[in-house]
Order: structure tokens, then C-alpha cells, then sequence
């Protein structure tokens, strides 16, 4: 299996501020990872996939990076709506999430 | 637009086999996307039960491979969940979700139905 870590598990931010959340996982995963956006009783949304690739529709204020095993999401200039939980998932064998990471306001 | 919809019990008793529905509409369940299930325990991160494609081709999380069945209606563009032996711990939010990838259990998943809260409890 792999096993995601994600970190902070939670971040407390203001809106205007830029914060980055980290994604490490167990083994290499040939950039095959994803995030998502979910909040509370509603169903995740893609924002990025293959590490770095924004999804159609999602504000340019997300960005992904990374390699190997180590993965970063940053959201620039935090808007109200960005205040949710966060999670990574690979899906390069047998998909895996992160535990998530809860931003809220400062 | 992509709808999927989970349907079946809420409530369900120790040692019972759960059976989920879903529905989707806006896209066909022929077409080379994978289809998949995932839970959420409460207060909890987010689990990949395991994909089908329109073949019939399945791949499960190990962890319940030995309880799960994925299967698909292609006249009735939808697919299931049946898991075996349920106990405390199977109680979540089960959402079906349209996944792309190269092969199955290597998918992202770009469209999410709603989530059906099913509790286990005697």
C-alpha cells in the first residue's frame, strides 16, 4: 500500500494571505496525484491532477508542484471560499488519500 | 453536465450486505472513463473502495477486496456496490465518482454524486 501524509492537518490563515499545504507519499508515485477541495457535507472537487495540472473551471490562485514522493498545493490570496478541508490522493497503484488538511480563518 | 447519484439503505444491521446504486446521467458508462466508489467515515479521510470500466474489469482496495463487488448495468447506465458482512466500522458516506486514468485503480475523479450516509448499527 501507500500511504499519504499530509501536513498541517489543520492551518489557520486570513483571506489575502498565501498558504501551502504539503502531500509526502510512501513511495514514488510518478507525479500521479491529485487534489481536492471539500466542504462540509458536500462531495471532494478535483482542483488539480497529475501534480500540476489545474482542472477546467478552478481559479488560477491554486497551483500544485512536486515530484517524486514530496507534493505541494498552494492557494495565493485566499478567497472566503477557499476556507475547507484539503485532501491529496495518488492514484498511480491503488488510490490512497491523504488524512486532510482543515484551513480555516484566523 | 456529469450527474451521478447514490441510492440504497441508511440503515443497516451487523453481519448484513449493503447494496448501493449509482445513477448517472450526462455521460455514458460505455464510454473509456472508469467508475468508482469511495467512503468517509465520520470525522474521517477519504477511501477508494476500488473502480470498474465498462468492460467489467475491476480493481478493489485490498482491504476489502475479500467483502466488495463492483459491478455494472450498462442498459441501465449504472453501477453497484454490494459489500459483505457489514460491521460498525463499514458506517460512512459512500460516494460514486467518474474517475480518469490509465488502467483501473489508477484514477482521479472529476465528478462526485452527492454521498449517501449509511450507518451500521444493531
Amino acid at each position: 500500500d501507500i500511504q499519504m501524509t499530509q501536513s498541517p492537518s489543520t492551518l489557520s490563515a486570513s483571506v489575502g494571505d498565501t498558504v501551502v499545504i504539503t502531500c509526502r507519499a510512501s513511495q514514488t508515485i510518478n507525479n500521479l496525484l491529485a487534489w481536492y477541495q471539500q466542504k462540509p457535507g458536500s462531495a471532494p472537487k478535483l482542483l488539480i491532477y497529475k501534480a500540476s495540472t489545474l482542472q477546467s473551471g478552478v481559479p488560477s490562485r491554486f497551483s500544485g508542484s512536486g515530484s517524486g514522493t514530496e507534493f505541494t498545493l498552494t492557494i495565493s490570496s485566499l478567497q472566503p471560499e477557499d476556507f475547507a478541508t484539503y485532501h491529496c490522493q495518488q492514484y498511480s497503484y491503488d488510490s490512497s488519500f491523504g488524512q486532510g488538511t482543515k484551513l480555516d480563518i484566523k | 453536465q456529469v450527474y451521478l447519484r447514490e441510492s440504497g439503505p441508511r440503515l443497516m444491521k451487523p453481519s448484513g450486505t449493503l447494496a448501493l446504486t449509482c445513477a448517472v446521467s450526462g455521460d455514458s458508462i460505455r464510454s473509456t472513463n472508469y467508475w468508482g466508489w469511495l467512503r468517509q467515515s465520520p470525522g474521517k479521510g477519504l477511501e477508494w473502495l476500488g473502480e470498474i470500466l465498462q468492460s467489467g474489469t475491476t480493481d478493489y482496495n485490498p482491504s476489502l477486496k475479500s467483502r466488495l463487488t463492483i459491478s455494472l448495468d450498462k442498459s441501465k447506465n449504472e453501477f453497484y456496490l454490494t459489500l459483505t458482512s457489514v460491521t460498525t466500522a463499514d458506517t460512512a458516506v459512500y460516494f460514486c465518482a467518474r474517475g480518469w486514468g490509465s488502467w483501473v485503480g489508477t484514477s482521479y475523479f472529476d465528478y462526485w454524486g452527492q454521498g449517501l450516509m449509511v450507518t451500521v448499527s444493531s
